[in-house]
């Protein structure tokens, strides 16, 4: 099956320090998406990106869809400690079918 | 967005038995899939419910382990069935939101842990 990964698989960071969690694809998506999941939660939808090269911001949060529409990237601003949970990318299989990344998660130090 | 109930929350299980889990939306939905999130991993898809006719399953997901019940467009049950504890997980269920951006809402899951 497809395969999506992402790196890094941990990230540790201060609060206040940026983070990036990067999503690669073998083969060229039709769109991509990012759930967040805090510990012990449920993913949750924060966005969908569907053109090449598109960039969205929500607030410190910055996605990215790669020009070849292969890989994403997800850039947080001046982490909190509310970001803290693993992100997960998310590709189109077919439908309303969706392959998960590996998902990277992210602890906060205060 | 789709309010969706997962019942049981969380269970222990004895290696051997089965256990259904619930899925109840708040609304008409025609596909409903389920989700396996093993401890620490991702999600994997296990199937696709849909309202009457059988579930389509995933590579390495067969019918027989994981029956799927969809008797209305508002409800799902997966059955676990003869568990071993590597089927320890949380399972999820999942649906469509209703704008058809692809946008996909949660249960908040079943934590199945098996002995």
């Amino acid at each position: 099956g497809q395969q999506v990964m992402q790196i890094p698989q941990y990230q540790h960071v201060q609060e206040g320090e940026d983070f990036t969690t990067y999503c690669n694809s073998s083969t060229t998506l039709s769109n991509i998406q990012w759930y967040k999941q805090r510990p012990g939660g449920h993913p949750v939808f924060l966005i969908q990106l569907v053109k090449s090269g598109e960039v969205k911001k929500q607030k410190r949060l910055t996605f990215q869809f790669g020009e070849a529409k292969k890989n994403s990237s997800l850039h947080i601003t001046a982490t909190q400690t509310t970001d803290v949970g693993t992100y997960f990318c998310a590709a189109r299989k077919n439908g309303n079918q969706f392959y998960f990344g590996t998902g990277t998660s992210l602890t906060v130090i205060p | 967005s789709a309010v969706i109930s997962q019942k049981p929350s969380r269970d222990i299980c004895q290696r051997g038995t089965s256990l259904t889990i619930q899925c109840q939306v708040d609304s008409q939905v025609t596909m409903m899939f389920w989700y396996r999130q093993q401890p620490g991993q991702s999600l994997t898809l296990i199937a696709t419910a849909n309202q009457g006719s059988e579930a389509t399953y995933e590579s390495g997901f067969v019918i027989d382990k994981f029956p799927i019940s969809r008797p209305n467009l508002t409800f799902s049950t997966l059955t676990v069935s003869n568990m071993s504890p590597e089927d320890s997980s949380i399972y999820l269920c999942s649906v469509p939101g209703p704008t058809n951006t692809g946008e996909l809402f949660f249960g908040e899951g079943s934590r199945l842990t098996v002995l």
